[in-house]
């Protein structure tokens, strides 16, 4: 089945940093997600995107499906983006079982 | 707010007790998936049920089963359970006419002493 990779597994930044995180996954795939997972566990939506690029706010996210990767991009973070995002992926498109990620844990200090 | 509720938010079982946890699903879908999410780990796909038929399971023991109702809504049932089984629990649901996403709820944390 398909593999999902995620990096950094951790990073902390101060207040108004950007970052970028990773997601590489190990066959083509018809459906790529991105979700933030907050303290209390639940898990929100960011982006669907099995390929090109999306915006949303402070948030964008690219997936080059090719090259079997996908970057999530944080800008001028703030201590809410805290939590843990996880890359999530299947081979069909829509309700099809997600693989996930085990996650990139962010923390922002202010 | 995903429209995706479950129940309860915890529970504390011991081992070899049974248990069951409930979803409802967002309004106008058909489709919910189950998944395990453990302490550091990504959620794992348990099972999904379409029109109250199991259809598609992850890699999951017999004694996890579940199951669907003409109103969409879901049971996950653990029978015999291991102190492993401790976990969040997510459902989530879907409508086979939307390609984008599923929706997941807030999660069942089940605790198993």
């Amino acid at each position: 089945g398909i593999q999902v990779e995620q990096s950094p597994p951790d990073l902390i930044l101060q207040e108004g940093a950007n970052s970028t995180l990773r997601c590489n996954f190990s066959d083509s795939v018809n459906n790529l997600q991105w979700f933030h997972q907050n303290p209390w566990g639940q898990l929100i939506n960011l982006f669907y995107i099995p390929s090109g690029t999306k915006q949303n706010g402070r948030l964008s996210a690219t997936t080059v499906a090719t090259e079997r990767y996908s970057l999530l991009y944080i800008s001028s973070s703030q201590t809410t983006d805290s939590g843990v995002y996880f890359c999530a992926a299947s081979r069909n498109s829509g309700n099809t079982p997600l693989v996930f990620g085990k996650g990139t844990r962010l923390s922002v200090i202010a | 707010e995903t429209g995706v509720t479950q129940s309860p938010t915890h529970l504390i079982k011991t081992r070899g007790q049974q248990v069951t946890l409930r979803c409802s699903s967002q309004s106008g879908h058909n489709t919910v998936s189950w998944y395990q999410q453990a302490l550091g780990q990504g959620p794992q796909f348990i099972f999904q049920y379409y029109r109250e038929e199991e259809n598609g399971r992850g890699n999951f023991p017999p004694r996890f089963s579940g199951l669907q109702f003409p109103n969409y809504s879901s049971e996950l049932n653990v029978n015999a359970l291991e102190l492993d089984d401790s976990a969040l629990y997510l459902c989530a649901s879907s409508s086979r006419l939307e390609r984008e996403t599923q929706y997941f709820g807030p999660g069942t944390r089940l605790l198993v002493l």
